[in-house]
Order: C-alpha cells, then structure tokens, then sequence
C-alpha cells in the first residue's frame, strides 16, 4: 500500500510566523487531502488537492503529482492553528486514506 | 451546509461489553468509510461501503462488523470488547465519482 511520510514531525512557533509542511508519498495518487486536528479531536478538512496549488485565507497548499510530494503553508501563525495536522492519501476512486503520521505544530505568544 | 453526523459522540463501555457506533453521512454521499484512531497514532481504515455494498476492508478486527443501510447511513458494530479498542472512531462520506472525503466529528470511545 502507499507509504505516506510527513515533516516535521513536531514544529513550535511563535505567534505570527510562517512555516511549511511536507507530506512525500510512495506511489502516485488521486486524492490527497489536509487536515488540521484540534485539541477536541476533530478532523477539519484543510484541502482536496491531487495536484496544483490552493489557498484559503492564511493556508495554502501545492502538490506536485509528478513528484509524489504536497506542502502545507502557514503564514502569520495564529494560537489557533496548534494541533495536528495530517496528509493523507487514496488511489484509484472513492479510496481509503492512509494518513501520514501527522505534523504536531504548538503556536505560542 | 450539512455534515457527516455520528453518534454517540462519546461511549463508555466495559470489557466484553459490545457497542454500535452510527455514521449518517452528508445528503446525496453514497460511499461512507470507518477509521480507528488510536491515542497519538494517526487515523487508520477499517472498512468502507459504496451502495450499500462493503467496497473495501483494512485492518478490521473480526469481532467488529459493519454495514450500510437502504438510506445510505451506516453501523459500525463492535463486540467483545478489549481495553486496545478505546479509540476515537471516525465516519467520512464521499459522493460517487469523486475522491474527497468528509469526516465527521468522531466518537470517543473508552473501554474500562
């Protein structure tokens, strides 16, 4: 199955920094997808991004299929964006996800 | 815009004890998935179904089972239960022909 590798795997920042996530995985695939978990233990979903680059508000992220890599950025870090966040993902359609082992990002004043 | 709903969102049990967690997905969402996470592991499949029909299968113990109903929601039945399957457990739906999922808030489940 796909292997999917995250780093770093722990990051700590102060407030308003900027910092990139990476996400590298074993085989192509079709889905891959963002998700930031909070404190409570949701899953919120970041981005649907097989390929190109996407961005919401202080998130964007770029996957380049060919190169089976995907990353994450995070400009002007707020307290809020602590927690995890994982990539994961799926091949062929309406696959299962494999996660990577996650990003733990701890934001401080 | 609606979600993914699960039910419980938390659920005590004893060992031994079986359990029935409940996933409706999003309206229209015909495909819906189950994972597992484990306490600091990173969520793993167990079981998806596409119209009511199992679809494919990860690493699901055999004392649980699951399925889909005619609406579309689906059941995750968990029997016998063990102290290693307090975990949070987590339904994601996904509409035919398209890849993204949508996860629900999860059930938090404890097994004393």
């Amino acid at each position: 199955g796909i292997q999917v590798e995250q780093s770093p795997p722990d990051l700590i920042l102060q407030e308003g920094a900027n910092s990139t996530l990476r996400c590298n995985f074993s085989d192509s695939v079709n889905n891959l997808q963002w998700f930031h978990q909070n404190p409570w233990g949701q899953l919120i979903n970041l981005f649907y991004i097989p390929s190109g680059t996407k961005q919401n508000g202080r998130l964007s992220a770029t996957t380049v299929a060919t190169e089976r890599y995907s990353l994450l950025y995070i400009s002007s870090s707020q307290t809020t964006d602590s927690g995890v966040y994982f990539c994961a993902g799926g091949a062929g359609t309406a696959s299962k996800l494999t996660f990577g082992t996650g990003t733990r990002l701890q934001v401080t004043l | 815009a609606a979600g993914v709903i699960q039910s419980p969102r938390h659920l005590i049990k004893e060992k031994r004890e079986t359990a029935t967690l409940k996933c409706y997905p999003i309206p229209r969402h015909d495909t819906v998935y189950w994972y597992q996470q484990g306490p600091g592991q990173d969520p793993q499949f167990l079981i998806s179904f596409y119209e009511k029909m199992q679809s494919d299968k990860g690493s699901i113990p055999d004392r649980f089972s699951a399925q889909q109903f005619s609406d579309y929601h689906s059941e995750l039945n968990m029997s016998s239960l063990e102290l290693g399957d307090s975990a949070l457990y987590f339904c994601a739906s996904s509409l035919a022909g398209t890849d993204e999922q949508y996860f629900g808030p999860g059930t938090r489940l404890t097994v004393t």
